[in-house]
């Protein structure tokens, strides 16, 4: 059972660039969210899924863009990316509202 | 809105030393609280939640947490740390509604001296 799978693992990119950041869970969860990880800043909420065909947004969803086709898979698009996108980020999902979220062991993103 | 505060920053404590990290939310109702604990480079592990009901949990890795309701806080304890114990630990409070979203303290890094 590999729980919360994302990849790539690391990625650098240049200012301008797009890339989507894959999230996919083997364990039937309907919510998945995406967090980023800036130092003494804790986790920040940037986009959420209660469901396939559903998303909201989160704290700081600013240049990010998500989709929800399937219940396995919730990637996380970078539409231009800027320097301040510079972050670790994280795929998380839970059973439903209330539950523990499981996270996957992150992305580690430079924009430079 | 929903907030975490974790005042310490950084803990250093001595192998066999008790531990208590610091951990105060703001939330306008019950709330879902949670301690997740992060090694370097990996993702974040739970070590224990409350819901609702008794306000001591017992967790993972002998760490324990209470949940005081008059003083807000959710402090995360454990009698005698291991060396293996030095991570980061997050505090959580999460919402009971569509979504689960959670919001985060800014983490405490524990340092653990043999």
């Amino acid at each position: 059972n590999a729980g919360v799978t994302q990849t790539p693992k690391f990625q650098v990119l240049k200012t301008g660039q797009s890339m989507t950041l894959q999230c996919a869970q083997d364990m039937n969860h309907e919510y998945m969210s995406w967090y980023r990880q800036d130092p003494g800043m804790g986790l920040r909420l940037i986009h959420y899924s209660v469901g396939a065909g559903i998303t909201d947004q989160g704290e700081v969803p600013n240049g990010y863009n998500v989709s929800r086709s399937t219940t396995e898979d919730f990637p996380l698009r970078l539409l231009s990316a800027a320097p301040s996108q510079t972050s670790v980020y994280f795929c998380a999902s839970s059973p439903g509202g209330g539950q523990p979220q499981h996270f996957g062991d992150g992305t580690r993103l430079s924009i430079l | 809105a929903q907030s975490v505060t974790q005042p310490d920053i950084h803990i250093t404590v001595s192998e066999g030393a008790s531990l208590e990290l610091r951990c105060n939310y703001s939330y306008g109702a019950t709330p879902y609280l949670f301690w997740y604990v992060q090694s370097p480079g990996q993702g974040l592990q739970l070590l224990l939640k409350y819901f609702s009901g008794d306000t001591l949990v017992q967790g993972i890795k002998g760490f324990e947490a209470e949940f005081k309701r008059s003083q807000s806080s959710f402090n995360l304890r454990k009698p005698s740390v291991h060396w293996s114990d030095a991570a980061e630990y997050f505090c959580a409070v999460g919402a009971n509604n569509a979504g689960n979203m959670l919001t985060f303290g800014g983490g405490t890094r524990l340092m653990v001296k043999p």
